[in-house]
């Protein structure tokens, strides 16, 4: 299975402040119909999780523009520009290249 | 509006069997993968399993393998979980979900809580 890594697992914040958060994978993500497939997820406390931003960079309908998605091959990245008190949770990466899916241990954000 | 409602949550004794239900709305089922995806007590997020549109094609994590059986009905737009020979480390919030790659198309259930307990 593809092992998947975040940093850092523990992300305090300020509000107003950008928030950045790495996702690496043990192998490249590119699938053989040249896309990479990689998500990430938002899980608020008490709630399932979210879909945020899919394939890397494309952000879901509904979600607010200062979530991006960037990377590749092995290097991926959620970033927020500037931190809301709604952002509050807990950000997972997923790959879906290689079978089966496998998610990163999450990433707690919370505000200082 | 998309929506998944897990059922069949419940405390169960170490080595007995349960079965979850997961009802969909809103959306063109049987054009879905479906999945099922744990999360432990304050823990992260485990894939369990999944079964392909027409319920032709099934996969499990190795931690499953063998105990749980992933099934659904297209015509009661519903994706089964059973779950034999459970243990102590089963004890989790069981999502259901499409865990897709596509737009439009990510839709998660709120969870059915398993507790394997004697």
């Amino acid at each position: 299975d593809v092992v998947m890594t975040q940093s850092p697992l523990s992300l305090p914040v300020t509000l107003g402040q950008p928030a950045s958060i790495s996702c690496r994978s043990g192998q490249g993500l590119v699938y053989k119909d040249g896309n990479t497939y990689l998500n990430w997820y938002q899980q608020r406390p008490g709630q399932s999780p979210r879909r945020l931003i899919y394939k890397v960079s494309s952000r879901d309908s509904g979600v607010p523009d200062r979530f991006s998605g960037s990377g590749s091959g092995t290097d991926f990245t959620l970033k927020i520009s500037r931190v809301e008190a709604e952002d509050v949770g807990i950000y997972y990466c997923m790959q879906a290249t290689h079978w089966p899916p496998t998610f990163g241990p999450g990433t707690k954000v919370d505000i200082k | 509006q998309a929506q998944l409602v897990e059922s069949g949550g419940s405390v169960v004794q170490p080595g007995r069997s349960l079965r979850l239900s997961c009802t969909a709305s809103g959306f063109n089922f049987s054009s879905y993968g479906m999945h099922w995806v744990r999360q432990a007590p304050v823990k992260g997020l485990e894939w369990v399993a999944v079964i392909s549109f027409d319920g032709r094609n099934k996969y499990y994590a190795d931690s499953v393998k063998g105990r749980f059986v992933i099934s659904r009905d297209n015509s009661k737009n519903t994706v089964y979980l059973e779950m034999n020979s459970l243990r102590r480390d089963d004890t989790a919030l069981y999502y259901c979900a499409t865990v897709s790659t596509t737009p439009f198309s990510d839709y998660w259930g709120q969870g059915a809580l398993v507790t394997v307990s004697s």
